[in-house]
């Protein structure tokens, strides 16, 4: 079946210690976003790409960064995480962009800062 | 700035029907979704509505009405497996979603 896939489903990490999320796609979609979603809020969009043609939000922090090798994978780089980036980080993909598409989300990777 | 606007929680029981609204303020229009998402868990696409009127799929349906700016999702035959958030998100004139942050339904029995 053709699914977005998160990995890994949970992660621990420390104050400060460099983390990173993955996600891949095989849905052949030309988009790809990452979001950030904390308890009973609305899901934060952090970076997309169209393509190889990144996104950067205008208030995602400089701690976050990603990379998108091909169609299929996508990463997130948290560099120095802190207690207020503990959250889930949903990876989601929708076909070409020009028009409005449902997004196609991935079980999401719930991230724990101790 | 935009802005979406939904309740924060509502009750209903079970084997009843419930509306969620969802009112809006965007630049630009091109589309409202419902998603629904379960606690822990991934959002799931249920509806989208571009033209005004109602979309019915099964048990849920959704309304929607540009000049006003607003939206409901309906449930009929509530089951205990539908409590979870629903979120309303709106396409922009950037085709980019804004998001509310959803309401917390939680079913009786």
């Amino acid at each position: 079946d053709a699914m977005v896939i998160q990995n890994p489903r949970y992660q621990v990490t420390q104050f400060g210690k460099p983390v990173t999320l993955s996600c891949s796609q095989t849905l052949n979609h030309n988009v790809m976003y990452w979001y950030q979603q904390k308890s009973s809020q609305a899901p934060k969009l952090l970076f997309h790409y169209y393509d190889k043609d990144f996104n950067n939000e205008a208030d995602t922090p400089d701690n976050f960064q990603s990379r998108r090798p091909n169609t299929s994978f996508c990463f997130l780089d948290i560099r120095s995480p802190g207690l207020g980036d503990a959250a889930m980080y949903l990876c989601a993909t929708s076909p070409p962009s020009g028009r409005t598409d449902t997004q196609y989300f991935g079980p999401g990777t719930r991230l724990t800062v101790l | 700035g935009q802005n979406i606007d939904q309740p924060t929680e509502m009750t209903a029981t079970e084997g009843a029907i419930v509306q969620i609204n969802c009112t809006y303020q965007t630049s630009g229009f091109n589309g409202l979704f419902w998603y629904q998402q379960h606690a822990g868990e991934a959002p799931t696409f249920l509806s989208y509505n571009v033209l005004d009127g109602l979309e019915e799929k099964g048990r849920f349906s959704s309304f929607l009405s540009r000049s006003k700016g607003y939206s409901y999702l309906l449930l009929k035959e509530l089951q205990m497996k539908d409590s979870a958030s629903y979120l309303c998100a709106v396409s922009d004139s950037n085709y980019q979603l804004i998001w509310g942050a959803g309401t917390k339904l939680i079913i009786k029995p």
